[in-house]
């Protein structure tokens, strides 16, 4: 069965570092997003990523983070100058067309220190 | 106050024993979805329910939409250790790229 596909699954990184957390979605998809969830709280929204742009992101997407499609298959999601409020686990996930389900991967835990 | 609302917030059931979860919206939903989330892993989909008065199973669990409350309840009959995670509902709110929104999701225990 297809699945979104998320590495490392585990980063630490030194505050004011940069990171890269990467994503394979599920092949045919076109629609692609990042989640974030900070440890006891809520699943939140990110960035969507529609037709090699960036169609939709939240407040909390600031100038730190940006988003690639560098090639056909990876998704990825970069943070310029992390911060100890960015540890978190970061979910990339993928859709098809239409308003159906989204896919989600297992998760990169990044832990800012 | 928070746009979605899910209740309870932990549940802990017997083995065998029916259960159902609770999922409020305060603003006109286009699309409600139920995910499963095992603790520090990925969120699993379960169903999707888009128009009110729609229900939906899968295996042992229900899920119905009530469009007019804009409300969904999940229901687990006959509840098994299997069961046991966070239950999470998404909503689209008419974003046109389908992004969701999350409420804080069900601590669901299931006592062997």
């Amino acid at each position: 069965e297809p699945e979104v596909t998320q590495t490392p699954s585990h980063q630490v990184t030194q505050m004011g570092q940069e990171v890269i957390l990467r994503c394979v979605p599920i092949s045919n998809h076109l629609y692609f997003y990042w989640y974030r969830q900070i440890l006891g709280q809520k699943v939140e929204f990110l960035v969507s990523f529609y037709n090699n742009e960036i169609s939709e992101k939240s407040e909390i997407f600031d100038d730190q983070f940006s988003v690639e499609r560098p090639d056909g298959s990876n998704f990825t999601l970069k943070i310029r100058s992390t911060k100890l409020e960015d540890s978190a686990m970061y979910f990339c996930a993928s859709r098809g067309t239409g308003l159906r389900e989204a896919f989600f991967g297992q998760g990169t835990r990044l832990t800012v220190v | 106050s928070q746009e979605l609302e899910q209740s309870p917030q932990s549940l802990i059931v017997q083995e065998g024993k029916n259960l159902t979860i609770n999922c409020t919206s305060s603003k006109t939903l286009y699309g409600l979805y139920w995910y499963k989330q095992k603790y520090g892993e990925g969120l699993i989909f379960l169903m999707m329910l888009q128009k009110g008065g729609e229900e939906k199973s899968h295996e042992k669990i229900t899920a119905k939409l009530d469009e007019k409350k804009q409300q969904s309840s999940l229901h687990i009959t006959a509840s098994q250790p299997s069961h046991a995670g966070i239950y999470l509902c998404g909503v689209n709110y008419g974003g046109s790229q389908g992004n969701l929104i999350f409420g804080k999701g069900t601590k669901l225990s299931v006592k062997p």
